[in-house]
C-alpha cells in the first residue's frame, strides 16, 4: 500500500521568513495530493492541495509543487506568521478502494517572533 | 457551509465496554471514512464506506470494529470491547466524489479508555 514520509517532524523559523516541508510518496498510481493544517485539538484542515497533472499551485503565501517522477511533492510557506503554528501533514490518496488519505507523520512548525 | 457533525466530543470508557461514535456526513456525500489520531501522532486511516458496504479497510480495523449507516444520515463507528490502546481521537469524513475532491473532516470525538 501507500506510504507517505514527511520532513522535518519539526521546523523553527523565524517570522517573516519562509518554511519548506517535504514529503515523498511510494504509490505511483497515487495522484491527489493535500496539505492540512492541524491546531491543538482541532481536525485536520485543508490548506492546499494539487492533482497529479500539475507541476505547481500557490495559493497566496501557500505553494505546492509536485515531482511525479521522483515521487515528492513539497509545502512551502512564505513570510510566515505566528498563526502560522501549527502541525502540517501532506497526505496522498490510494486509488483503490475507497480513495482513502494516507498521512505523513506530521511538521510541528513554529514560527517565533 | 455543511460541515461534517461528530458526537459526543469527548467519550470516556472503561476497557472492555463498547462504544459506539457517532457522525452526521454532509447531506451529498457519498463516501465516509473513519481515520483515528492517537496523541501527537498521525492520522490513520482506519475504514471506507460505500453505497453501504465497507470498501476498504486498514489491519487496524480489526472485528472489534464495525460500521454502519443505519438511516441514511448517521455514520457510526462501534468498538464492540474497548482497549487501552484505543484511545485516541477518531476522524469522520466524506466526500462527494472519487473525483480526487477535498474529504470534508469532523470536528473529531476524543475517546479515553480508563
Amino acid at each position: 500500500g501507500e506510504n507517505v514520509e514527511q520532513h522535518p517532524s519539526t521546523l523553527s523559523v523565524q517570522e517573516g521568513d519562509s518554511a519548506v516541508i517535504k514529503c515523498t510518496y511510494s504509490d505511483s498510481a497515487s495522484n491527489y495530493f493535500p496539505w492540512y493544517k492541524q491546531e491543538l485539538g482541532k481536525r485536520p484542515q485543508l490548506i492546499i492541495d494539487i492533482r497529479s497533472n500539475v507541476g505547481e499551485k500557490k495559493d497566496q503565501r501557500i505553494a505546492v509543487t509536485l515531482n511525479k517522477t521522483a515521487k515528492h511533492f513539497s509545502l512551502h510557506i512564505t513570510e510566515t506568521q505566528p498563526e502560522d503554528s501549527a502541525v502540517y501533514f501532506c497526505a496522498a490518496t490510494s486509488t483503490g478502494g475507497g480513495n482513502k488519505l494516507t498521512f505523513g507523520t506530521g511538521t510541528q512548525l513554529k514560527v517565533e517572533l | 457551509e455543511p460541515e461534517v457533525t461528530q458526537t459526543p466530543s469527548h467519550q470516556v470508557t472503561q476497557m472492555g465496554q463498547e462504544v459506539i461514535l457517532r457522525c452526521v456526513p454532509i447531506s451529498n456525500h457519498l463516501y465516509f471514512y473513519w481515520y483515528r489520531q492517537i496523541l501527537g501522532q498521525k492520522v490513520e486511516f482506519l475504514v471506507s464506506f460505500y453505497n453501504n458496504e465497507i470498501s476498504e479497510k486498514s489491519e487496524i480495523f480489526d472485528d472489534q470494529f464495525s460500521v454502519e449507516r443505519p438511516d441514511g444520515s448517521n455514520f457510526t463507528l462501534k468498538i464492540r470491547s474497548t482497549k487501552l490502546e484505543d484511545s485516541a481521537m477518531y476522524f469522520c469524513a466524506g466526500r462527494d466524489s472519487l473525483l480526487n475532491t477535498e474529504a470534508f473532516f469532523g470536528q473529531g470525538t476524543r475517546l479515553t479508555v480508563v
